[in-house]
């Protein structure tokens, strides 16, 4: 079955850096999008980025633009994700998400890894 | 950014009642929208793409409608694992958006 687990998670200081992975199982993953979506504590869903199968195109929340970046390796079954210049906002649970295919709307979702920022 | 505005923040329900949710969007979307479902402590679940399809075995009791800016979710008749925090997603364009969530609470 589907399986996705994402890593790296901790506390941080504002300003410093830290990459996320997420390595998956279970279907075909170099023909598969994948998302990272976070949620602060008692809050909602706020997509953060989208990488295509291929790493072809990326796609970023505004909130996270130039400071985040998302990557594959397809033959690792993985995929990243480049935090830099943190800020205290940026605290949440990191979901990885795999992507539908034919819309751009998650049908698995891994448990998350929770990210701290704080000093 | 397309703003996604669920209505109500919550909703108190009894088991067995019928129940709707509202998400509007800041524009239209034609029909490119999903909604989620999450328990605490869960990730999320895929409930219903293409603002009406429901995912791969999701009860019939639940129904989406809608198109262009104004969306619902309705649920037929409440069953105990309905009570949720229900989200709703555009995808019909970058970047993404969710709704803020409508929790859906026993009365």
């Amino acid at each position: 079955q589907v399986q996705v687990v994402e890593s790296g998670g901790g506390v941080f200081q504002p300003g410093g850096s830290l990459r996320l992975s997420c390595a998956v199982s279970g279907f075909d993953f170099r023909n598969y999008g994948m998302h990272w979506v976070r949620q602060a504590p008692g809050k909602g869903l706020d997509w953060v980025s989208f990488i295509r199968y291929d790493g072809g195109n990326q796609f970023y929340a505004d909130a996270v633009k130039g400071r985040f970046t998302i990557s594959r390796d397809n033959s690792k079954n993985t995929v990243y994700l480049q935090m830099n210049n943190l800020r205290v906002e940026d605290t949440a649970l990191y979901y990885c998400a795999k992507d539908d295919s034919r819309h751009r709307i998650v049908d698995y979702w891994g448990q998350g890894t929770l990210v701290i920022v704080s000093s | 950014e397309i703003v996604l505005t669920q209505s109500p923040a919550t909703l108190s329900v009894s088991p067995g009642e019928r129940a709707t949710l509202s998400c509007r969007a800041s524009q239209s979307i034609s029909s490119n929208l999903a909604w989620y479902q999450q328990k605490p402590g869960q990730p999320p679940r895929l409930l219903v793409f293409a603002a009406s399809t429901r995912a791969t075995g999701v009860p019939a009791r639940f129904s989406g409608s809608g198109s262009g800016t104004d969306f619902t979710l309705t649920f037929g008749s409440l069953q105990s694992e309905d009570f949720a925090v229900y989200y709703c997603q555009q995808y019909n364009d970058w970047p993404l958006t969710f709704g803020q969530g409508t929790r859906l609470e026993i009365k």
